[in-house]
């Protein structure tokens, strides 16, 4: 079945370590989006790229990097710089080709400070 | 930034009963879509409203679209306790940014068996 896969579902990091958040897919999308969401609330963007080798920062991108060198993968790595990682992440992805395309996520990642 | 704000924040009613939630936004948009959530899982579609319609159907669901107003409304009708989750509406302002969706806080529904 095509779908999104996110990996670890949970993962603990420690003070001063980066962490690196998977999210692989299979729907032939060009779109993939990186969201984080904190308790309670809506869901804020934190990269996103519409092709391979490319991608932006999206509203709240300080002290994450991602990197996109195959259509299927979009890892997202939360760096030490970010001094309040806990939270929910999500992967997204879309068919960037057409307007008017809803987005696929996956299950997301909990991410907790050891 | 978060544009879309919906209402009510949570909702608990009976079976059977319709569920309203309302969500506004600030800017234009290409569209209008709204997610489903259930606890500690990933957001789900429902349904896609474009700015040149004004309602659309799918099954249960109803989604009404107001640009004059910079509004929209999801109704659930006959609810059932598996619609138990948190809402979400989503809009993409299109253009140069077309794809990319800004979400509202969400509501949060309760159906009680």
């Amino acid at each position: 079945d095509g779908g999104i896969t996110q990996s670890p579902k949970y993962l603990f990091r420690k003070e001063g370590q980066n962490v690196t958040l998977s999210c692989e897919q299979n729907l032939n999308h060009d779109a993939m989006y990186w969201y984080r969401q904190d308790p309670g609330q809506g869901l804020r963007l934190i990269y996103y790229s519409q092709i391979v080798n490319d991608f932006q920062k999206g509203d709240i991108a300080e002290g994450y990097s991602v990197s996109r060198e195959k259509k299927e993968s979009f890892p997202l790595t939360v760096t030490s710089a970010q001094k309040n990682p806990t939270a929910f992440y999500l992967c997204a992805s879309s068919n960037g080709h057409y307007s008017n395309q809803p987005q696929h996520f996956g299950d997301g990642t909990r991410l907790s400070i050891l | 930034s978060q544009q879309g704000e919906e209402d009510p924040q949570a909702l608990s009613i009976q079976e059977g009963e319709n569920a309203t939630m309302n969500c506004s936004y600030k800017t234009s948009i290409n569209n209008l879509q709204w997610y489903r959530q259930n606890s500690g899982r990933g957001l789900v579609h429902l349904i896609l409203i474009r700015s040149n319609e004004r309602e659309k159907h799918s099954g249960r669901l109803r989604v009404t679209l107001d640009t004059s107003k910079k509004s929209s409304s999801l109704l659930i009708t006959a609810s059932r306790a598996a619609d138990t989750a948190s809402y979400f509406c989503a809009t993409d302002a299109g253009g140069t940014s077309y794809g990319k969706l800004t979400f509202g806080q969400g509501t949060i529904l309760t159906v009680h068996p």
